[in-house]
């Protein structure tokens, strides 16, 4: 059974540091993508990383996926109060031969203003 | 664009009831997913589905059942909802090619179910 796990699980700093979360498995993932989460909504996609050492960035976030594919970081930088929510990685899905998408188990930012 | 709609928003059962929760997306997707979301637990995997007619088990698929007769629905069911059901319920879709990339997951926005 393939697993994600998260960390740290929550995550609470003053508006303007930077912060990494982490996501790691035990198991090769062909892609792995990042979502965000608000209360009271579904997850919304980030972005997919599908290449080993690939590094994405979108505006203030940089999202990396490990050499060997088994895990990735999500950098954010000068967080912000409206960064607030939960994060989830997730693999699987048609790129790795499942249909299935398996989530970790998230972690949970808040950025203070 | 209405995207993927699940309904109810919310639910309070009493144990041994049974009620559907109706999923539909107006994107013409292929897959369609169930999950359920508790507190430290990410969202783990129930049911999905590849296609009309088709249904597969997910990660914790006892004491639900599904249903796919339609492209467009994809319907949850609890035959006699037990206390460890209370949870909430996100319905997803994807298709092969998607917007950003490859597999992307469009979200429902989730129904709270609570089992007395």
């Amino acid at each position: 059974t393939q697993l994600l796990e998260q960390s740290p699980q929550f995550l609470s700093i003053q508006e303007g540091e930077n912060l990494t979360v982490y996501c790691n498995s035990s198991s090769v993932f062909s892609s792995l993508q990042w979502y965000r989460q608000e209360p009271g909504e579904g997850p919304v996609l980030l972005v997919t990383v599908v290449t080993g050492g690939e590094v994405k960035k979108l505006k203030r976030l940089t999202f990396q996926f490990g050499d060997a594919r088994k895990d990735s970081s999500l950098h954010i930088t000068a967080a912000q109060p409206g960064d607030t929510g939960l994060y989830l990685c997730a693999g699987g899905g048609p790129t790795s031969g499942t249909y299935k998408y398996i989530f970790g188990t998230g972690t949970r930012l808040k950025v203070l203003a | 664009n209405a995207g993927v709609t699940q309904t109810p928003k919310f639910r309070v059962l009493k144990t041994g009831q049974s009620m559907t929760l109706l999923c539909a997306q107006d994107m013409n997707h292929e897959y369609m997913y169930w999950y359920r979301q508790d507190p430290g637990m990410g969202l783990r995997l129930i049911h999905y589905s590849v296609g009309e007619g088709t249904t597969a088990k997910g990660e914790v698929p006892d004491g639900y059942n599904v249903s796919r007769l339609k492209k467009q629905n994809f319907l949850l069911g609890l035959e006699s909802a037990a206390p460890s059901q209370t949870s909430v319920y996100f319905c997803a879709s994807s298709s092969r090619v998607s917007g950003r990339g490859t597999g992307e997951l469009f979200f429902g926005e989730g129904s709270r179910l609570t089992v007395l």
